[in-house]
């Protein structure tokens, strides 16, 4: 079946302005994750939903970022005033349930100018 | 807290030797731990998971990982290495907290 897709694949955007970015969850999974991998490193956890529980928002890393989830399905990364510390691939993945292994989208690269 | 830990930022082994990449984690009660690989120019994909049951788990691409609770680790470890395992490797703990990632690198 289709996996996670995320869109776009590539933004550039000019500091301050906003951009969103888009997931598609495996369809049936109930959890979904936003992660930020900066060029080579580590992912940093950002916010995940779990069915119709309230999100955990303990990894967006300033009042900038938001994340909504509509119908349990598709979700939407908004970035606010965007700044040059905030080009990364962003990536999307989404899980049966929490716990459960993740499948990851193949990421927007967030190039901010 | 959960946390995890990679300590070795780069591994290198040549082709048909053994290879260890080495996981480290802090979590209270029983772990949830998973290893994910990221081939260069393609997304994360899914390698194996310790949830419960056998200290020893097998995965994906004749990957294999031991879970030790007594030293908090899950290494992740193969028989015989091949070229093709040249890529990043990122250690999870409860699904939501990766560590930075070793970059393994197999010579011929």
């Amino acid at each position: 079946g289709a996996g996670v897709s995320q869109s776009p694949s590539n933004k550039v955007t000019e500091k301050g302005k906003d951009v969103e970015l888009r997931c598609d969850p495996i369809s049936g999974h109930t959890a979904l994750y936003w992660y930020r991998q900066s060029l080579g490193q580590g992912l940093e956890f950002l916010i995940y939903f779990q069915g119709n529980s309230a999100p955990d928002k303990s990894g967006l890393p300033s009042d900038r970022f938001s994340a909504e989830r509509t119908g349990g399905s598709v979700s939407t990364l908004t970035i606010q005033r965007t700044q040059q510390e905030d080009s990364a691939v962003y990536l999307c993945a989404s899980s049966l349930l929490v716990g459960y292994e993740q499948y990851f989208g193949p990421g927007t690269r967030l190039t901010v100018t | 807290a959960q946390s995890v830990a990679q300590p070795e930022d780069q591994v290198n082994v040549a082709e048909g030797n053994p290879l260890t990449v080495k996981c480290t984690y802090s979590v209270s009660g029983n772990p949830y731990l998973f290893w994910y690989v990221q081939y260069p120019n393609r997304g994360l994909q899914f390698l194996l998971k310790y949830i419960t049951g056998d200290n020893l788990v097998k995965g994906s691409y004749g990957f294999e990982a031991e879970f030790n609770k007594s030293q908090t680790s899950f290494h992740l470890k193969k028989p015989s290495a091949l070229v093709s395992d040249s890529a990043l490797y990122f250690c999870a703990v409860g699904n939501m907290r990766f560590g930075a990632g070793t970059r393994l690198t197999v010579k011929p």
